[in-house]
């Protein structure tokens, strides 16, 4: 079966980093992705790593480590906007995408 | 045109009514996926479909019964739901079943009552 394990909550001041970590378990790997979902809206596709290394897409970076069964999730000079609930995410050997339980990002001014 | 569109916004309907959520997309994606969202919780797969065929239903009751009349439309027929069925629906659609990017719409808020 699939797990996959991320904080409930994190809390961080605006301007700041901050690194939301996943470890996963899952019979096959085929890459983790990160969604973003505000209160009240979809969740929207962040980024994904299927190879090893880091993944870079403007303030937002992602990290994965295949042998270590761990990716992060990276937020650089945090805004008030990036306030949200941020899951990671694993395709298992069907195509289904499960998505972790989330982790909620609060932002201080 | 990079959105998924759902209507209605907001249902609210009774044990004995039957319904139907709506699910367009317009990018020529060959896959689109049904989920349920409970509050504070990650969205659940309930079915997959694939150039219009379905090849995931992850155990959903037949109270739901959903329909791809065609590559952009995706309908989710409800009828005899539960209370604990209440939830936000999420459609979302994909290049392709293999494809790791999803576009996800805003969601029909659903009340059973």
């Amino acid at each position: 079966g699939q797990s996959l394990e991320q904080p409930s909550e994190v809390t961080a001041v605006e301007g700041a980093i901050v690194q939301i970590n996943c470890t996963y378990q899952t019979s096959g790997f085929y890459g983790l992705s990160w969604y973003q979902q505000h209160d009240g809206g979809a969740p929207t596709f962040l980024s994904y790593n299927g190879l090893d290394g880091l993944e870079e897409t403007g303030r937002f970076s992602s990290f994965l480590s295949r042998s270590d069964s761990y990716g992060y999730l990276l937020l650089q000079e945090l805004q008030m906007k990036d306030s949200a609930s941020y899951f990671c995410a694993v395709k298992d050997r069907d195509d289904k995408i499960i998505f972790g339980k989330g982790t909620r990002l609060h932002i201080l001014p | 045109d990079t959105e998924v569109t759902q209507t209605p916004k907001h249902l609210v309907m009774g044990m004995t009514n039957k319904k139907s959520l709506k699910c367009e997309q317009h990018m020529g994606h060959r896959a689109m996926y049904w989920y349920k969202q409970k509050a504070k919780k990650p969205p659940e797969l309930m079915f997959v479909y694939s150039y219009e065929k379905l090849s995931i239903n992850e155990s959903v009751p037949s109270r739901f019964s959903p329909e791809c009349p065609n590559s952009s439309l995706l309908n989710l027929h409800l009828h005899a739901l539960q209370p604990e069925d209440s939830a936000l629906y999420l459609c979302a659609s994909s290049q392709g079943r293999v494809s790791y990017e999803q576009y996800f719409g805003p969601g029909t808020r659903l009340t059973v009552t």
